[in-house]
């Protein structure tokens, strides 16, 4: 059974670029959670969704960020203008109605602005 | 932002040897829970202790919590090295049921 598929999982770019993240949440999974990781602020719930609607996005840092759940097998995290200091480790997760706490991490995909 | 903190930061035990890793929290939850991570992959959820229970068991996970001092701590017994990883805690605040992840305990299992 496929886990959660985050893509690309390395991205490069230079500052000002629109910069585009994707996730496949696990089939059947009801939540879906974006979270960023850096050495200074450790793990960081960005934003959340419960059946593709978003609950609470009160962990977005600015309006550069934007977040979208089309259909229940994906969703996007995207950051326009791109700027040095959103470079990080950007984490998608999923989980079900009944074990919302419990969740399943994709692998992750690493930013890096220049 | 962080609701949890871990302590230690970092422990480097042998094989065999126990680990024991501690998190401490600040306001009412009710769950919490510890996740492990690789290093360069994503977080993996170990166990779930409600704000009602006092202990829990998994394999060679131990996992207490004492809601009057608000902390919790995690033993590994019989470590391996494949234990290597950091180990995060994660709380459901009451208020508004987000979960927050504490910092994280750098555990190095050496063979």
């Amino acid at each position: 059974d496929a886990g959660v598929i985050q893509s690309p999982r390395h991205e490069v770019t230079e500052m000002g670029q629109e910069v585009t993240l994707r996730c496949k949440p696990i089939s059947g999974h009801d939540y879906l959670f974006w979270y960023r990781q850096t050495m200074m602020r450790g793990l960081e719930l960005l934003i959340y969704f419960n059946n593709n609607v978003p609950i609470d996005d009160s962990g977005m840092p600015e309006d550069r960020f934007s977040a979208k759940m089309p259909n229940a097998s994906f969703s996007t995290l995207k950051i326009q203008p791109s700027e040095p200091r959103d470079s990080a480790v950007y984490f998608c997760a999923s989980s079900t109605r009944t074990a919302r706490w419990s969740q399943h991490f994709g692998d992750g995909t690493r930013l890096s602005i220049l | 932002s962080q609701q949890g903190e871990e302590d230690p930061q970092a422990l480097s035990i042998q094989e065999g040897e126990n680990a024991t890793m501690n998190c401490s929290y600040k306001t009412s939850i009710n769950n919490l829970q510890w996740y492990r991570q690789n290093s360069g992959r994503g977080l993996v959820h170990l166990i779930l202790i409600r704000s009602n229970e006092r202990e829990k068991h998994s394999g060679r996970l131990r996992v207490t919590l004492d809601t009057s001092k608000k902390s919790s701590s995690l033993l590994i017994t019989a470590s391996r090295a494949a234990d290597t990883a950091s180990y995060f805690c994660a709380t459901d605040a009451e208020r508004n049921n987000d979960m927050r992840f504490g910092a994280g305990t750098r555990l190095t299992v050496k063979p």
